[in-house]
């Protein structure tokens, strides 16, 4: 069975200071897919990334950075100098490799709310 | 934008009805699931349509049903509405040709009184 753990239930940060979102993960398979998902106010989930579970390179886009570490099975999400327009809450999600399109196991998500 | 689209975007229901909710998938995609969020949790997985034929279900009663049409648009039915079927219902949508990322459509916040 696959499990996504997000320890973190709530963050508060004052506008400009870094963040990082934590996420643990559970599964048997030995190819599989990460994601993280930001969902505002309105309610739809947005699509932030993706990694595959043999590419354990690290990626930067802008201000939002994801650390992969298979050894631990984590994969940590933090933003860079955060704004208010971050607030949101953040899915960590995981998923099988499978024919017709992914299966999407979440974590109970982190509200993080940044003040200015 | 994703290109998804629910409908109804608000829906209150009476428990023991049954309901149907609606999916306009992106151009192009085959692949359409369902999620479940209860307030304050993560989405759950209901189930997955690929080129109209149910492709996994999660962990939910039989009266949770849906449908896949030729378009690749899809209909979720649940019937016998019970007080905890309230939440906000999510369509995603996808094909292998992109990647395994699903988008997400706005949802459909039911409410079962």
């Amino acid at each position: 069975a696959q499990k996504v753990t997000q320890a973190q239930t709530e963050i508060s940060v004052v506008e400009k200071e870094d963040v990082t979102l934590d996420c643990v993960y559970e599964t048997r398979d030995t190819t599989y897919y990460l994601f993280w998902y930001k969902q505002p106010p309105s309610g739809e989930l947005v699509f932030l990334i993706r990694r595959n579970s043999f590419d354990e390179q690290n990626e930067i886009s802008g201000r939002y950075s994801w650390n992969f570490q298979k050894s631990t099975s984590s994969f940590n999400f933090t933003i860079t100098a955060s704004q208010v327009v971050d607030s949101a809450v953040y899915f960590c999600a995981l998923s099988e490799a499978r024919i017709g399109g992914s299966r999407l196991t979440f974590g109970e998500g982190t509200q993080l709310t940044v003040n200015p | 934008e994703t290109g998804v689209t629910q409908s109804p975007t608000h829906l209150i229901k009476t428990r023991g009805q049954q309901v149907t909710l609606r999916c306009s998938s992106q151009s192009g995609h085959n692949t359409v699931s369902w999620y479940q969020q209860a307030l304050g949790q993560g989405p759950q997985f209901i189930f997955q349509y690929y080129r109209e034929e149910e492709n996994g279900r999660g962990n939910f009663p039989p009266r949770f049903s849906g449908l896949q049409f030729p378009n690749y648009s899809s209909e979720l039915n649940v019937n016998a509405l019970e007080l905890d079927d309230s939440a906000l219902y999510l369509c995603a949508s996808s094909t292998e040709v992109q990647g395994p990322e699903a988008f997400f459509g706005q949802g459909t916040r039911l409410t079962v009184v």
